[in-house]
């Protein structure tokens, strides 16, 4: 069965830190992914897609991640959290020409100023 | 503001009644989707809606039922068949057409007593 694992469940950095979240997917054909973040009373909204191209994406708030197809994975990336960081992230997959987006089970990050 | 809302923030009910979940969008958006956020399991899909008058089951759609009769609403009742129902409910919408990114609302947390 189709689905998105993500490694840590909870992380805990201090600010300036590096942080990076890992996402593996198990789907056989061509996807589609994303990163959604969820802060803290607010809409779960959009971090970051991939869908073709440069596997190196960048989104806002100076997050990118890599797709590595080989590895099948789409880590999430940020050089030095900030505080209002925290907040927590879920990986999400599409198959390409799909309609139904599995995701994963979500990293909740604390980051302590 | 083009946005997705959902009412009410909070809903309590007795067990064994069932419940309707509004969710409304002014995105003009064709799909639309109903997910429920249970803690350290991500998002899981109730149902889909990829056009009007049209809706498919996603992974737990037992113990729901939903309708689309306009486009830009698609509301969710949780019935008394549903074994579990304390949970947040987060309704989505996206472009028609596979892989877009979807655009949440702010969720109905539901408590059955």
């Amino acid at each position: 069965a189709q689905s998105v694992s993500q490694h840590n469940h909870h992380v805990i950095l201090s600010e300036a830190a590096s942080l990076e979240l890992g996402c593996n997917y198990s789907y056989g054909g061509t996807v589609n992914l994303f990163w959604y973040v969820q802060y803290p009373g607010q809409h779960l909204q959009l971090l970051l897609k991939y869908f073709s191209g440069d596997p190196l994406v960048k989104g806002i708030k100076g997050f990118e991640a890599e797709f590595i197809k080989s590895k099948f994975s789409f880590n999430l990336r940020k050089p030095s959290v900030q505080w209002s960081d925290t907040a927590e992230y879920f990986c999400a997959v599409i198959l390409t020409g799909g309609f139904k987006t599995i995701f994963g089970a979500g990293t909740r990050l604390f980051v302590k100023a | 503001d083009g946005g997705i809302t959902q009412s009410p923030k909070y809903l309590f009910r007795k067990e064994g009644q069932n419940v309707t979940l509004s969710c409304e969008q002014n995105l003009n958006h064709d799909a639309m989707y109903w997910y429920r956020q249970d803690p350290g399991q991500g998002l899981r899909l109730i149902y889909y809606s990829q056009i009007v008058n049209d809706f498919q089951k996603g992974d737990i759609a037992e113990g729901y039922s939903v309708s689309r009769e306009k486009k830009e609403s698609f509301p969710l009742t949780v019935t008394s068949a549903q074994k579990n129902p304390t949970a947040f409910y987060l309704c989505a919408s996206s472009i028609q057409g596979a892989g877009y990114e979807q655009f949440f609302g702010p969720g109905t947390r539901l408590t059955v007593l």
